[in-house]
């Protein structure tokens, strides 16, 4: 167990929809990575906060967004979904996130677009 | 945009065997990471690498950097079934703290 949650572990919902994903970083991390995992693409980074400010960005689609609450948990929100936007969604934390820390990566959103 | 290659993509190994998997990247970067993947697993953190030359090792795991050449190795020494899995190299440029994951290698050790 990493100690990083996510929430909900499964998702499935329509074209066109809108959804939240949420994540707990482990205690005491301020940085919260978001990446997205695909048959198409693979592993690719999207975005990254550090204490609730956005610290790099990734392929990340117009459609999605992301924020850092101040209780450091950090949401993903993906709008007007498509069926490519099926995919395992895992968000990661690290104490510092100035690349010299290991991430912890958490268990992962599974999204299927139907 | 920065490109990482790893190969092979599929590496099937007896146990006791040794292997290397490598990673190349396009452009310079004086960071990179190694994940192991289980299946239907979240990924976890094996190794970070830092600077040039570096080499760290985990029971039968060893893995270094070479920036001059855009090269990571991943060294599997003996290898048992435990070590079956996906293993992904990371890149990290150096500017804007993007990270650029490698296709990955499917490793599975046979008996």
């Amino acid at each position: 167990d990493s100690g990083v949650t996510q929430t909900p572990k499964h998702l499935i919902t329509a074209t066109g929809q809108r959804v939240t994903l949420r994540c707990s970083p482990r205690s005491g991390d301020l940085s919260v990575y978001w990446y997205q995992q695909s048959l198409d693409q693979g592993l690719q980074f999207l975005i990254q906060y550090y204490n609730g400010e956005e610290r790099a960005k990734g392929n990340i689609l117009e459609r999605f967004s992301a924020q850092q609450f101040p209780d450091l948990h950090s949401e993903l929100n993906l709008s007007s979904l498509e069926l490519g936007d099926s995919a395992l969604y895992f968000c990661a934390s690290s104490a510092s996130g100035r690349g010299l820390d290991e991430q912890f990566f958490g268990p992962g959103t599974r999204l299927t677009v139907l | 945009e920065l490109k990482v290659e790893q190969n092979p993509l599929f590496l099937s190994m007896q146990e006791g065997k040794n292997y290397t998997i490598y990673c190349n990247y396009s452009t310079t970067s004086d960071r990179l990471y190694w994940y192991r993947q289980d299946p239907g697993k979240s990924l976890e953190s094996l190794f970070v690498l830092l600077s040039n030359g570096a080499v760290k090792q985990e029971g039968r795991l060893m893995a270094s950097l070479d920036t001059k050449a855009r090269l990571s190795t991943l060294h599997i020494t003996a290898a048992v079934h435990d070590l079956s899995a996906t293993y992904f190299c990371a890149v990290e440029r150096e500017t804007g703290n993007q990270f650029y994951f490698g296709t990955g290698t499917s490793l599975t050790v046979i008996p």
